[in-house]
């Protein structure tokens, strides 16, 4: 069964720190996809980055930095230098190849609060 | 351009009552899906709609039921409130659902409605 682990409820940091938020999935399928979403206080999920199992290329985007390991089954999230802005709950999730639709399944979350 | 909506914000109902929240998605995007986030949960599935065609459906009891209509919006109702169905109901819209061409569209997520039941 398909199941994704965040298993970092929550991390405090302080402005300008380094965070590494972990992501570990379980799937049967040799194809699948994996996102992150930021859920900031106002509540709407934010996408951040999509991720097919047959590419394992890091991503950089500005601070933000993905590590996707298939011989760890993990796919984590660093967030350099970080900012107040930062503060959020973030979800990692998993979406299946073999779906008529595209389910996603969620974490927990990791709620990131990055103080001043 | 607008993105998902989602209405009402929030909504009070006592247990037993019935509820329906709504959504419009993204211009241009033909697929819904609904999710409940319970606090201190990740959100979970409930439905998809593509085409007015139901194309998945989580874990949830038959209380929970949704359609889609021509112009793609859709409904989502909840029959016989239960305290447990108090909840963020999120709405997401993607250009399509499945993984068509090995591409996996990105869902894109409303604000929420909140629901307490009382």
């Amino acid at each position: 069964a398909q199941k994704v682990t965040q298993a970092q409820t929550e991390i405090s940091v302080v402005e300008k720190e380094d965070v590494t938020l972990d992501c570990v999935y379980e799937t049967r399928d040799t194809t699948y996809y994996l996102f992150w979403y930021k859920q900031p206080p106002s509540g709407e999920l934010v996408f951040l980055i999509r991720r097919n199992s047959f590419d394992e290329q890091n991503e950089i985007s500005g601070r933000y930095s993905w590590n996707f390991q298939k011989s760890t089954s993990s796919f984590n999230f660093t967030i350099t230098a970080s900012q107040v802005v930062d503060s959020a709950v973030y979800f990692c999730a998993l979406s299946e190849a073999d779906q008529a639709g595209t389910a996603l399944i969620f974490g927990k979350g990791t709620t990131l609060s990055v103080s001043s | 351009d607008a993105g998902v909506t989602q209405s009402p914000t929030h909504l009070i109902k006592t247990r037993g009552q019935h509820v329906t929240l709504r959504c419009s998605p993204i211009s241009g995007h033909k697929s819904v899906s609904w999710y409940q986030q319970v606090l201190g949960q990740g959100p979970q599935f409930i439905f998809q709609y593509y085409e007015k065609e139901e194309r998945g459906r989580g874990n949830f009891p038959d209380r929970f039921s949704a359609r889609q209509f021509p112009n793609y919006s859709s409904e989502l109702n909840v029959n016989a409130l239960l305290l447990g169905d108090s909840a963020l109901y999120l709405c997401a819209s993607s250009f399509r659902p499945g993984l068509a061409g090995g591409m996996a569209y990105e869902q894109y997520f409303g604000p929420g409605t909140r629901l307490t039941v009382t």
